[in-house]
């Protein structure tokens, strides 16, 4: 069975700009979660989307947003970039909600300058 | 403030020797995962530990889940240079996963 995916690997980015990023989750999993890792905050979680519908949400302001088709694939969308966001962008999925076993894709390194 | 404290935060070790690493937490979880992840990758899942008390082992990697189900460690015997990694300990409540800061283990050869 086929991992999650995520996409890009890599991205560089403006202050100001937007960026989207991709996930593809394992085959029958309904849930995927977004993760933030940074060397000074360790992995923070932004949200979880179960069956389309975000469902849990981490303290993150609203410039970062999500959400996710029919098909569980998930997109992570960051507006207005600030060189904070600079991070490892995790995606992974799970079969239940909340708090289940996680499977994640390799990440999307964000950097902006 | 993380929800879950981490220790030692980095441990660097000769081949052959064992380690412990420790996950505190002042708040109740009903289950706890352990996770590795090496550079460049995402993490890796390794154990999932449910019931107060309860003693896992996989290999030379024994967890141990807290009788009250707030804290819980990961011991590796006779440690090797593959197992060189972030540990990440992270608890499950109702609506989510907090993770730990992390152990950073170096197993030098």
């Amino acid at each position: 069975k086929a991992g999650v995916t995520q996409t890009p690997r890599y991205l560089i980015k403006t202050r100001g700009q937007q960026v989207t990023l991709s996930c593809s989750p394992i085959s029958g999993h309904r849930s995927v979660s977004w993760y933030q890792q940074t060397p000074g905050q360790g992995l923070q979680f932004l949200f979880e989307y179960f069956s389309e519908t975000q469902r849990n949400k981490g303290n993150f302001p609203g410039r970062f947003s999500g959400r996710q088709f029919s098909n569980s694939r998930s997109e992570m969308n960051v507006s207005t970039l600030e060189l904070g966001d600079s991070a490892l962008y995790l995606c992974a999925s799970s079969v239940v909600l909340a708090g289940g076993e996680q499977y994640f894709g390799p990440g999307t390194r964000l950097t902006v300058t | 403030t993380q929800l879950l404290e981490q220790s030692p935060q980095f441990l660097s070790i000769q081949e052959g020797e064992n380690l412990t690493v420790y996950c505190n937490s002042s708040s109740v979880f009903s289950s706890l995962q352990w996770y590795r992840q090496e550079p460049g990758e995402g993490p890796v899942l390794l154990v999932t530990v449910v019931t107060g008390g309860e003693v896992k082992k996989l290999k030379r990697l024994t967890f141990q889940f807290g009788d009250a189900r707030k804290d819980s460690s990961l011991h590796i015997t006779a440690a090797q240079t593959g197992d060189t990694g972030l540990y990440l300990c992270a608890g499950a409540d109702d609506y989510k996963l907090s993770f730990g800061a992390g152990t950073t283990v170096t197993v030098r050869a």
